[in-house]
């Protein structure tokens, strides 16, 4: 049974602070890890899917990095708007036979308060 | 490109009763995924249609059994329902066979509550 694990469960912010949280994988037979962003009555939506040890990637305010010898992923927002209150979740693929089955952690809840 | 969409958006049902959920993928995608979200908990791989054929399978019972459809619509068929199986159901499509590197595209989901 893979384990992904993220943390804070929840975080609360002022608007305009940078924040960031943890996701933690399995570092053996990693393929690719995988971030959403989730609001609330919508789709989640895809922020990003890193492969690489030292991937980092961005896409605006957000951003992450990836350590796969340790097994953990960072994601970042710079200067926190209301409007990127969701909850945001990590997706593991070990490769393999997985057959696309992403191992979800079970997210952390953002709130930004104006 | 139109996103993925399910239906219904909720529905109630009664302990032993069956269920059928359904997804329309994104077009031009020939993968879907399902999965099942319970309260507090992260979305669970319940199994994945390429081409119209199973294509792996999570840790549920053979009372979960699902459909893709040549136009890669799909369906989500549970027999037999239990309390336990109250959750949210999401779909995701994705362009190729789904390896971990293809990003999978969520449709809002259908909530089920069995009673």
């Amino acid at each position: 049974i893979l384990n992904v694990e993220q943390s804070p469960q929840s975080l609360h912010v002022q608007e305009g602070d940078s924040t960031n949280f943890t996701c933690s994988f399995p570092s053996s037979n990693f393929y690719a890890l995988h971030w959403y962003r989730w609001e609330t009555a919508k789709s989640p939506e895809a922020l990003f899917v890193m492969t690489l040890n030292g991937d980092e990637k961005k896409k605006g305010r957000i951003s992450a990095t990836l350590n796969t010898k340790e097994g953990y992923s960072y994601l970042y927002i710079k200067g926190s708007q209301p409007e990127d209150s969701a909850t945001y979740l990590c997706a593991f693929y070990p490769g393999g036979t997985s057959y696309g089955k992403l191992t979800f952690g079970q997210g952390t809840i953002l709130t930004v308060h104006p | 490109e139109t996103g993925v969409t399910q239906s219904p958006t909720h529905l109630i049902k009664t302990r032993g009763q069956q269920v059928t959920l359904r997804c329309s993928s994104q077009s031009g995608h020939n993968t879907v995924s399902w999965y099942q979200q319970a309260l507090g908990q992260g979305p669970q791989f319940i199994f994945q249609y390429y081409r119209e054929e199973e294509n792996g399978r999570g840790n549920f019972p053979p009372r979960f059994s699902g459909l893709q459809f040549p136009n890669y619509s799909s369906e989500l068929n549970v027999n037999a329902l239990e309390l336990d199986d109250s959750a949210l159901y999401l779909c995701a499509s994705s362009r190729e066979l789904a390896g971990g590197a293809g990003t999978q595209y969520f449709g809002p989901g259908t909530r089920l509550t069995v009673l």
